[in-house]
């Protein structure tokens, strides 16, 4: 069974400072996919960057980007440059490869951006 | 503008009443998914839908029933055998499954309160 695991329940950065939200995850499965989302306190879950197993390179979305280190199943979201509007609850989440259809959700991290 | 959408936005019901909650989306998706959110924790699934008049249950079905007559529309129905009902239900879309670099796209959301 997949597990994502989140380590950090809250983090606070200054503005315009990088922060990095921590995620590891276990599963057994060879292929997967790993997910990013942003939760204002609005409600809505937003998609921020996605990165597949098989990907040789970190991706990367604009002031985001994702520090993948595969062997120690580490899948960190990289924020640059924060800004206040950062401020809010970032899941991430594996999907496993082979046609499931199920996200695995961490427990998420509360960032809060200080002016 | 595409998107999906979800209401009401707050929802309160006595206990053993069912209630349904609306899910449409306009982005022509072929998959539609329904989740619970609770204080603190990540989102887990309900149901998912891959096609029309097709369904399958997540991890936490009991007590919830799903219909998929239409390709627009997923909607869930809270009935009075789920436990806990007051939580917070998100509704998510996405194209061809199967594929893991597809992302899911969510709705705004509905807050139900059960008393």
């Amino acid at each position: 069974a997949q597990k994502i695991t989140q380590t950090q329940p809250g983090m606070f950065v200054q503005e315009k400072e990088a922060v990095t939200l921590d995620c590891t995850y276990d599963t057994s499965d060879q292929s997967y996919g790993l997910f990013w989302y942003k939760q204002p306190s609005s409600g809505e879950m937003i998609f921020l960057i996605y990165q597949g197993s098989y990907d040789e390179q970190n991706a990367t979305e604009g002031r985001y980007s994702l520090n993948f280190q595969k062997a120690r199943k580490s899948a960190n979201l990289v924020i640059s440059a924060s800004q206040l509007g950062d401020s809010a609850m970032y899941f991430c989440a594996m999907r496993a490869g082979g046609g499931s259809e199920k996200l695995v959700f961490g427990k998420g991290t509360k960032l809060t951006v200080n002016p | 503008d595409g998107g999906i959408t979800q209401s009401p936005k707050y929802l309160f019901r006595k206990e053993g009443q069912n209630v349904t909650l609306s899910c449409e989306q306009n982005l022509n998706h072929d998959a539609m998914y329904w989740y619970r959110q609770d204080p603190g924790q990540g989102l887990r699934l309900i149901y998912y839908s891959q096609i029309v008049n097709d369904f399958q249950k997540g991890d936490i079905a009991e007590g919830y029933s799903v219909s998929r007559e239409k390709k627009e529309s997923f909607p869930l129905t809270v009935t009075s055998a789920q436990k806990n009902p007051t939580a917070f239900y998100l509704c998510a879309s996405s194209t061809i499954p199967g594929t893991e670099a597809y992302e899911q796209y969510f709705g705004p959301g509905t807050r139900l309160t059960v008393t």
